[in-house]
């Protein structure tokens, strides 16, 4: 399968427990967004890397937040000290970044379900 | 504000019959409108951009800028259209970042 992949799928934890998931985008793709979706709602941008760059950071993103893409290749997105209010399901998706008037396509990975007791 | 609204959280038809779902949006600008969707227990996946003005699937959306809209439409529903789909926008060339509606659940009924 050469579709975004992340890992893992389920995450459980404790409230107050530090996390991290991992997304591994499309080879050769070099624009990577993470995305958080609660019950009964649409994905939410939460943050944009172009290459290893971090671009744009929503206000949903906390301190407590952390995304990095240290070699442009595959992305981590930490939460430290966990809170109930943070149990969703994470959603990375990758795009080519290619130039052009009009706007890439995202593919999205299977996303991973946090659950935060 | 950026805000896409899809007013429907459930949709019922039977086969065969036609189906609308409805995207409104608010941007002060020339958004791109896409639909996505996502088939149970698969990821979710673009079924449709209005630059493209094409079918996919049978299905059809037509951006009209007077009223905000980008609905969704297909004459004849099948069984396999069964679905939760999300009607989203791009505002910024830069971010490209999409903004969803909550979804429309469409359910179609042998």
């Amino acid at each position: 399968d050469t579709g975004v992949s992340q890992d893992p799928r389920h995450k459980i934890t404790k409230r107050g427990q530090n996390v991290t998931f991992r997304c591994d985008p499309i080879s050769e793709h070099n624009r990577l967004y993470w995305y958080r979706q609660t019950l009964g709602q649409g994905p939410e941008f939460l943050t944009y890397f172009q290459n290893e760059a971090q671009l744009e950071k929503s206000r949903l993103l906390s301190d407590r937040f952390s995304a990095e893409r240290p070699k442009g290749s595959f992305s981590t997105l930490e939460i430290q000290r966990t809170e109930q209010g943070d149990s969703a399901m994470y959603l990375c998706a990758s795009s080519p970044g290619l130039a052009g008037p009009s706007t890439d396509t995202q593919y999205f990975g299977p996303g991973t379900r946090l659950t935060v007791l | 504000a950026q805000r896409v609204t899809q007013p429907e959280k459930l949709l019922s038809v039977f086969k065969g019959a036609p189906v609308e779902l409805k995207c409104n949006y608010s941007y002060s600008g020339s958004p791109e409108l896409f639909w996505y969707v996502q088939y149970s227990r698969q990821r979710l996946q673009l079924l449709l951009r209005h630059i493209s003005r094409e079918s996919i699937k049978g299905f059809t959306a037509d951006l009209n800028k007077g009223e905000t809209s980008f609905h969704l439409k297909k004459p004849f529903a099948q069984e396999e259209d069964s679905a939760m789909y999300y009607c989203a926008l791009s505002g910024r060339r830069g971010t490209d970042k999409l903004i969803f509606g909550t979804g429309t659940r469409l359910q179609v009924f042998p």
